[in-house]
Formats: structure tokens, sequence, C-alpha cells
């Protein structure tokens, strides 16, 4: 059975305080990793979609790393607005089955 | 830009009562989705139709139907709404070969 389990569950953060959140991923046969961002009463937005081991993306504070069993999304210097829950996803096998994780809670105070 | 529809943000609904929800889609995708997202459970596939008239049950379809007559439009029908099924719903749609799911605002549904 695919699993998806991303940590921490919930991270505080200052405001300019760099961190990282963690998606580990056993799935069979990874066709891609997807992190989203979903803010409170909203449904999730899309932010990336990596294919490969050792691929990265990046956009603006945000980057997405992935490696053979896990993903990070690392960010830099945040900001007060980069507060949301960031989900992680991974498709494998099936033509659309997706599994998500349950997601890490961030919040950045000023 | 994408844009997913669902017609309800919040809905009340009895026991036993027949719910259906609605979400409309602009961009012409093939695949339809429906989650329900629950603390602790993050999201859970319900259904997902790949076409027109065309669906397939995903982890928990147990106690839900869903129709397609229309590309862009994908129900989501609660035969006989229980408790257990007061939840977010979510709605996604994606283009046939790239799995980026796009997602609509969320129906919150509390059954009484």
């Amino acid at each position: 059975e695919d699993q998806v389990t991303q940590s921490p569950e919930a991270l505080r953060l200052q405001e300019g305080e760099s961190s990282s959140l963690n998606c580990s991923y056993t799935v069979s046969g990874l066709r891609g990793l997807f992190w989203y961002r979903q803010d409170p009463g909203k449904g999730p937005e899309f932010l990336f979609t990596l294919y490969s081991a050792g691929e990265e993306k990046e956009k603006e504070r945000l980057k997405a790393t992935l490696t053979k069993k896990e993903s990070f999304l690392h960010i830099t210097a945040p900001k007060p607005e980069d507060s949301a829950t960031y989900l992680c996803a991974a498709n494998s096998g099936g033509y659309q089955k997706v599994t998500f994780g349950t997601g890490t809670k961030l919040q950045v105070i000023p | 830009d994408v844009k997913v529809t669902q017609s309800s943000r919040y809905l009340v609904k009895r026991t036993g009562e027949k719910v259906f929800l609605e979400c409309v889609q602009d961009m012409d995708h093939e695949n339809m989705f429906w989650y329900r997202q629950d603390p602790g459970l993050g999201l859970r596939l319900i259904y997902f139709s790949y076409d027109v008239k065309m669906k397939e049950k995903g982890d928990i379809p147990e106690g839900y139907s869903v129709s397609r007559e229309k590309k862009e439009r994908f129900s989501l029908i609660l035969e006989s709404a229980s408790t257990n099924q007061t939840s977010m719903y979510l709605c996604a749609s994606s283009p046939g070969t790239l799995h980026i799911q796009y997602f609509g605002a969320g129906t919150r549904l509390s059954v009484l």
C-alpha cells in the first residue's frame, strides 16, 4: 500500500527563520511527487511537481527537492504570508492514483 | 485562469437525506475527482472520472455515488446521508497526462 508521511505536523517559525518540511514516501513506481499549499477554508493550490531523484524546483522563497525516499520543501527567509498547510502527494501505479500526506501546518510569526 | 467551482461552500443536512454536491470546471479537463478531507487523515479519494459517463472507485467509495453526464460537471451523491459523512469535500480536475490537480474551494458538509 502506498504511503506518504509528512513531518513535522506543525511548525512555527519567526519571520526570516529558514527551515525545511519533510515528505517521506513509499510507493510502487513513483511517477511524480507534488507539493500543494492550502490556506484555511480553501482548496489546495499546486506548487511543484518533481519526477526524478535529484530534481529541484524553485518558486520565490520555496525550493522543493527529491530523493528516492523523500522530498523536502525548503523555505528561505519566510514571511507571514507563507503561513499555510503544505501538502505532499505521490502519484504511482494506476493512471490517476495519487496518495496525499496529512500536511504540515506552517505558521510564520512577524 | 484555471477554475473549479463547487456549488456550495457550506451545507447542513439531516441524517437520511439525499445530498448532491456539484462541481464544474472550465478548463476542458478529462479527469475529475472527489475527495474528502478530515483532520489527521488528509485527503482521501472517493471517486474519479476520466471521461464522460466513466467513473472509478477511489479508496473510500462506500455510501457515495457519482455522475458525469457532461465533461465539465462532476456530481457527488450521498444517497442517505449519515453523521460520519460530515466532512470537507473537495473537487479537483486535471488534464489527461500531467496529473497536476486543480481544486475547488471545498464544501463543508454537516450531517445532523
